[in-house]
C-alpha cells in the first residue's frame, strides 16, 4: 500500500519566520496529496491539496508542490503567525489497502511565539 | 464548520458503563469513518462505512461497536472500555471512499476512569 513519512516535531518558530514541514510519500501511480491542520481542541481540517504532479496547492499563505521526481509534498509558509500554531498532517489515499481511505503522517506540531 | 457534527464533545465514563458517540454529516456524503487519536500516536482508522455498509474494521476490539443507520448518521457504541481507550475520537465523511478528501468533525474527548 501507499505510505507517507512526515518530519517529526515539535517545531518552534518566532512570528514572521519561514516554515517548512517535510513530507515524502511512496505510492502506486499519482494519487492526490493533502495537508490537514488540527488547531487545539478541534478536528482535522483540509488545509490544501494537489491532485496531480507539479500542481501547487495553496491556502492561507501556505503552499505545497506535488513533486513526483522527489516524491515529496513539503509544506511551506513565508511568514508564520501565532495563529498558525497547530498540528499539521500530510496525507494521501491508500488505494493499495483499504479502498479510498486516507493514510496520515504522524503529524508535526508547530508552535509560533510572538 | 465542516458540516460534520459530533456529540458529546467530552465524555467521562467508568469501565463498566455503556455509552454512545454520535456523528452526523450534512454534506450528502456516502462514506463515513471513525478514527482514534491518542497522544503521541498516529491517527488510527477504526471503521469505514460506505452507503451504510461497513467496508473496513481495522482490527478494533469488540468493546467498540459501530452503527450506521443511514448515510448521514454514524454511532460508536462503547462498553466495558479500558483506561487505554481514553483518546479523541474523530468522525469523518467523504463523498465516497474513492475521492480521498475527508471532512472531519470536532471529535469527542473520551476519558475512561
Amino acid at each position: 500500500g501507499n505510505s507517507v513519512t512526515q518530519m517529526e516535531g515539535p517545531v518552534t518558530l518566532s512570528e514572521e519566520a519561514f516554515l517548512t514541514i517535510n513530507c515524502t510519500y511512496t505510492a502506486t501511480g499519482y494519487p492526490s496529496l493533502f495537508w490537514y491542520v488540527q488547531y487545539p481542541g478541534e478536528g482535522l481540517q483540509l488545509l490544501l491539496k494537489a491532485t496531480k504532479a507539479d500542481d501547487k496547492g495553496s491556502n492561507k499563505g501556505f503552499e505545497a508542490t506535488y513533486r513526483k521526481e522527489t516524491t515529496s509534498f513539503h509544506l511551506e509558509k513565508g511568514s508564520v503567525q501565532v495563529s498558525d500554531s497547530a498540528v499539521y498532517f500530510c496525507a494521501l489515499p491508500n488505494y493499495g489497502g483499504s479502498q479510498g481511505n486516507l493514510i496520515f503522517g504522524k503529524g508535526t506540531k508547530l508552535s509560533v511565539k510572538p | 464548520e465542516t458540516g460534520v457534527t459530533q456529540t458529546p464533545r467530552h465524555l467521562v465514563m467508568g469501565m463498566t458503563n455503556k455509552k454512545s458517540l454520535k456523528c452526523e454529516q450534512h454534506l450528502g456524503h456516502n462514506a463515513m469513518y471513525w478514527y482514534k487519536q491518542s497522544a503521541k500516536k498516529p491517527l488510527e482508522l477504526m471503521f469505514v462505512y460506505n452507503f451504510k455498509e461497513q467496508t473496513e474494521n481495522n482490527s478494533v476490539p469488540s468493546r467498540f461497536s459501530p452503527e450506521c443507520p443511514n448515510s448521514s448518521h454514524l454511532f460508536l457504541h462503547l462498553h466495558t472500555l479500558q483506561p487505554e481507550d481514553s483518546a479523541l475520537y474523530l468522525c469523518a465523511s467523504s463523498p465516497d471512499t474513492g475521492t480521498g478528501e475527508q471532512f472531519f468533525g470536532p471529535g469527542t474527548r473520551l476519558t475512561v476512569l
